[in-house]
C-alpha cells in the first residue's frame, strides 16, 4: 500500500490569508482526490485530478497534481470562516482502492 | 435519491459485545467501503467489496467481518467489541472512477 504524507497537520490562520496544503507520496497514482470533512459529517469529494500537472480551479479553491502524479496540493485564496475543516486527499492505486492522507485541519479564524 | 445511509449514528457498547453496522447506498455502485476514523486523524480502510458477493481486506480488517449479499448493502459485523474500537466509522460507495459517497458515520464507543 502507497502512503500519502499531508502537510501542515494543523493550519490556524486569519480571515482574508491565503494558504496551501500539500500531499506528498514517493509513488504514483492514477488520479487523486481532495475531500473536505466537516465536524459530524463524512467526507465531500472538492475535486479529482487525474492528469500530470493538471490544475483544476473550484471558486476560491485552487488544485494541482503534480508532473509526476506523485503529489498534489490545494491553494485556498482568501480565506474564509466556512473554509473551516478538515481536508484529506486520496490517491487512487492502480486497483480499487484509495489512499488517504492523515488530513489537515484547517481553522478560519474571523 | 438517499445517497449512501447508516445506521445507527450512535451507539455504546460493552468490552465483549457484538454489533452490526448496516449501510446501504441507492446509487447502483459496485465499490463499498468500510472506513474507520479515529479522532483528529484520516481514515484508514477496514474492508471493501468490489460487487456481490466479493469482499476484500483492508489496512486493519482484525475484529471486523462483512458480507455483500446484494449490490445495495454492505454490513459491518464487530463480534468482541474492544477499547480499541471506539471510532467513528464511514461506510462509503463508488463507482468506476472510485470517487467515494460517504456516509453520515456511526460513532461507536467502547466501554
Amino acid at each position: 500500500t502507497q502512503l500519502l504524507e499531508q502537510s501542515p497537520q494543523f493550519l490556524s490562520i486569519q480571515e482574508g490569508e491565503n494558504l496551501t496544503v500539500y500531499c506528498n507520496s514517493s509513488s504514483v497514482f492514477s488520479s487523486l482526490q481532495w475531500y473536505r470533512q466537516e465536524p459530524g459529517e463524512g467526507p465531500v469529494l472538492l475535486v479529482t485530478v487525474v492528469t500530470g500537472g493538471e490544475v483544476k480551479k473550484l471558486k476560491r479553491l485552487t488544485f494541482q497534481f503534480g508532473d509526476a502524479r506523485k503529489d498534489s496540493s490545494l491553494h485556498i485564496t482568501a480565506a474564509q470562516p466556512g473554509d473551516t475543516g478538515l481536508y484529506l486527499c486520496a490517491g487512487v492505486e492502480y486497483g480499487n482502492k484509495l489512499v488517504f492522507g492523515a488530513g489537515t485541519i484547517l481553522r478560519v479564524k474571523s | 435519491n438517499a445517497g449512501v445511509t447508516q445506521t445507527p449514528k450512535f451507539r455504546i457498547l460493552k468490552i465483549g459485545q457484538s454489533m452490526t453496522l448496516q449501510c446501504a447506498q441507492d446509487m447502483n455502485h459496485n465499490y463499498m467501503y468500510w472506513y474507520r476514523q479515529d479522532p483528529g486523524m484520516g481514515l484508514k480502510l477496514i474492508y471493501y467489496s468490489v460487487g456481490a458477493g466479493i469482499t476484500d481486506k483492508g489496512e486493519v480488517p482484525n475484529g471486523y467481518n462483512v458480507s455483500r449479499s446484494t449490490t445495495e448493502d454492505f454490513p459491518l459485523r464487530l463480534e468482541l467489541a474492544a477499547p480499541s474500537q471506539t471510532s467513528v466509522y464511514f461506510c462509503a460507495s463508488s463507482g468506476i472512477t472510485y470517487e467515494q459517497y460517504f456516509g453520515p458515520g456511526t460513532r461507536l464507543t467502547v466501554t
